[in-house]
């Protein structure tokens, strides 16, 4: 089992629509979550960080988080041509654990048709 | 604020040859990280860096290697390249590397081995 699992798509969504983005982790003890947009040729870019279970806002993007189900979403409200990129769901261990590392999942790619 | 610094962007190497690469970090970053994107496997981890000792090494040979310096930057080696190791070297910068910083990456280097 990998240890952070996405969807590799892609995914592919009208303009305006919803666009949503899951990723699932298998160390019950990780503690933060990212989401980072990859533009074709380019590095990853952070869109948001979540640390509790929840729902977390910002502009037209919503991470949710279920802890118990090992669980993270990224939900893109009124997505955009410009939205087409890979998201890569990154976790970090637990803090116990002693390691420094960032796991990231494969990425998913979305693309919006305009 | 300057973002993370990585050079050389763009480089060719033949196989066997060996290649440097360096990273300057967000100022005020004391960890650093390394990762390498291939198409196929995504982002794998390399090694982390914080205040000159390598914290966590990646599953990767003993051809791959790293430094740290005094003031942050760090460099990472390959030698006797392969084919194999062309790819898109990320370096990434966080405060401390702990659970719970964000890292943020630089622009990357391409590395492309005939």
């Amino acid at each position: 089992q990998k240890e952070v699992e996405q969807n590799s798509g892609p995914l592919s969504v009208p303009e305006g629509a919803i666009a949503s983005l899951n990723c699932t982790y298998s160390d019950r003890g990780s503690q933060s979550f990212f989401w980072y947009r990859q533009y074709s040729g380019k590095s990853p870019e952070l869109i948001m960080s979540i640390y509790s279970n929840g729902d977390k806002e910002d502009g037209r993007f919503t991470a949710q988080l279920n802890k118990a189900s090992q669980y993270v979403s990224l939900l893109i409200r009124d997505s955009q041509p410009s939205d087409s990129a890979t998201y890569l769901c990154a976790v970090t261990p637990a803090p116990t654990s002693g390691t420094y590392k960032y796991i990231f999942g494969t990425g998913t790619r979305l693309k919006v048709l305009a | 604020k300057a973002g993370v610094t990585q050079t050389p962007r763009y480089l060719i190497k033949t196989r066997g040859q060996q290649v440097t690469l360096s990273c300057s970090p967000i100022s005020g970053h004391r960890s650093v990280s390394w990762y390498q994107q291939t198409p196929g496997q995504g982002l794998q981890f390399l090694f982390e860096y914080f205040s000159e000792t390598q914290r966590n090494k990646g599953n990767f040979p003993g051809r791959f290697s790293g430094r740290q310096f005094s003031n942050s930057r760090s460099e990472m080696n390959v030698s006797t390249l392969e084919l194999g190791d062309s790819a898109l070297y990320l370096c990434a910068s966080s405060p401390t590397g702990n659970s719970g910083n964000t890292i943020y990456f630089g622009e990357g280097s391409w590395l492309t081995v005939v």
